[in-house]
């Protein structure tokens, strides 16, 4: 199976901040990496699909990179309603695994 | 408008089976792939099974041999058939759709509670 590794596990910010979350997979996974936001009590949301696609109605404040076993998820200037955790993915093969999440945080 | 709803959660006794339900409308079950995730209490996400456009069906570790992902195009559903329950299935399981050219999950349900215990 392949194992992903996020950091931070949690990260505490201001509104207006740039922050960076990275993911870090076993092996290779190409670009097949996903990008998940979830807020308490609700189901996850997709944010970016294949490493850097933007799903729709999704800000343009959100940005991914990467390729291989590298990848991040970057939010420019961070808003109130960013504040929730975030969850990798890769769909590159099953089983479809999960980061252990970050916990992004008002300062 | 996309919507998935899920049922059939409940508390179940260790050992025990429960069938879950994943009512899609706005969109075809058997075009897309079709997800079941898990997030135990506090806990993060894992993912559990899926279920191919083509038919195929693919299970996480944890739960290979005792569930099973199955369809009925007929009436656009999902199911996940859980036996041998175990304590640590407690969790809130969602269905999840994706399309087939990256698995991406776009749209999820709303989650239906899961709890083992005696």
């Amino acid at each position: 199976d392949i194992q992903m590794t996020q950091s931070p596990s949690s990260l505490s910010a201001s509104v207006g901040d740039r922050v960076t979350i990275t993911c870090r997979t076993s092996q290779s996974i190409s670009t097949y990496l996903n990008w998940y936001q979830q807020k308490p009590g609700k189901a996850p949301n997709l944010l970016m699909y294949a490493t850097s696609n933007l799903q729709s109605g999704v800000p343009s404040r959100f940005s991914g990179s990467g390729s291989g076993t590298y990848f991040t998820l970057t939010i420019s200037s961070l808003q109130s309603e960013d504040f929730a955790t975030y969850y990798c993915q890769q769909s590159y093969t099953t089983p479809y695994t999960f980061g252990q999440g970050t916990k992004l945080e008002i300062k | 408008e996309v919507q998935l709803v899920e049922s059939g959660g409940g508390l179940v006794q260790p050992g025990g089976s429960l069938r879950l339900s994943c009512a899609a409308s706005g969109f075809t079950v058997s075009s897309n792939y079709m997800n079941w995730v898990r997030q135990a209490p506090g806990k993060g996400l894992e993912w559990v099974s899926v279920i191919y456009s083509g038919g195929s069906t693919y299970y996480a570790d944890s739960v290979k041999g005792r569930f099973t992902i199955s369809r009925d195009n007929s009436k656009n559903t999902v199911y996940l058939q859980m036996s041998s329950l175990r304590s640590e299935d407690t969790a809130v399981y969602y269905c999840a759709a994706a399309g087939s050219s990256v698995a991406a999950a776009s749209h999820w349900g709303q989650g239906t509670l899961v709890t083992v215990s005696a």
